[in-house]
């Protein structure tokens, strides 16, 4: 079975740091993962995803992440933070044939001007 | 392209009154979902639809009942409400096999007294 677990439920940046939202999986096989954003109010948006390609992605607003399998790790950063950024952040795994997501309890990123 | 519709958005229920939650998407997608979202539990899943015709239990199914009435729509019944389903309520549709992207609808915010 996956799991997921996300560092820190709630994260604070000054508009211009770096945002840094941490994800560690749990996988028995190859695990597809994903960073989905929550504005208030709203439903949940796919911001990037790794399917076993490129370690590094890109997604949408700026923001990337890498995944690094021996620290079963899939962090989100971005390099400059704006204050448009505020949302609650969920990291999401699922494994090739399941489509099944399964996700993190989220983290909310706040942005101080 | 409406994407994935919820109806209602809100929805206030006595303990014990029964409900409809209805959900449709309009890009012919086979797999689709309902979570419900609580602070600080994330999304978890309720039940599933691999295709017209199927149902799949999720994490969390007790007390919900599915319909998948078609390609389309895919409906969610409380019997008998509990306070402890008071949540937001989230619908997502999935494309094809190995897409993996899970598209999501508004959301219902569900309160039972």
């Amino acid at each position: 079975a996956q799991s997921v677990t996300q560092l820190g439920s709630h994260v604070s940046v000054s508009e211009g740091a770096l945002v840094l939202l941490r994800c560690n999986y749990s996988s028995s096989v190859p695990p597809y993962l994903f960073w989905y954003v929550q504005y208030p109010n709203q439903g949940l948006q796919l911001l990037l995803k790794y399917t076993s390609a490129a370690t590094l992605v890109k997604g949408i607003n700026g923001f990337e992440a890498e995944f690094k399998k021996s620290e079963t790790s899939f962090h989100l950063t971005k390099p400059s933070a704006h204050m448009s950024d505020a949302a609650e952040y969920f990291c999401a795994v699922s494994v090739k044939g399941a489509q099944k997501l399964v996700f993190g309890q989220g983290t909310r990123l706040t942005i101080n001007p | 392209n409406a994407g994935v519709t919820q109806t209602p958005k809100f929805q206030v229920l006595k303990t014990g009154q029964s409900m409809t939650l209805q959900c449709a998407q309009d890009m012919n997608h086979n797999s689709m979902y309902w979570y419900r979202q609580d602070p600080g539990m994330g999304l978890r899943l309720i039940y599933y639809s691999a295709s017209e015709g199927t149902t799949d239990k999720g994490e969390v199914p007790n007390g919900y009942n599915v319909s998948r009435l078609n390609k389309r729509e895919f409906s969610l019944r409380l019997e008998s409400a509990a306070p402890s389903q008071t949540s937001v309520y989230f619908c997502a549709s999935i494309g094809g096999w190995y897409s993996y992207e899970q598209y999501f609808g508004p959301g219902t915010r569900l309160t039972v007294t």
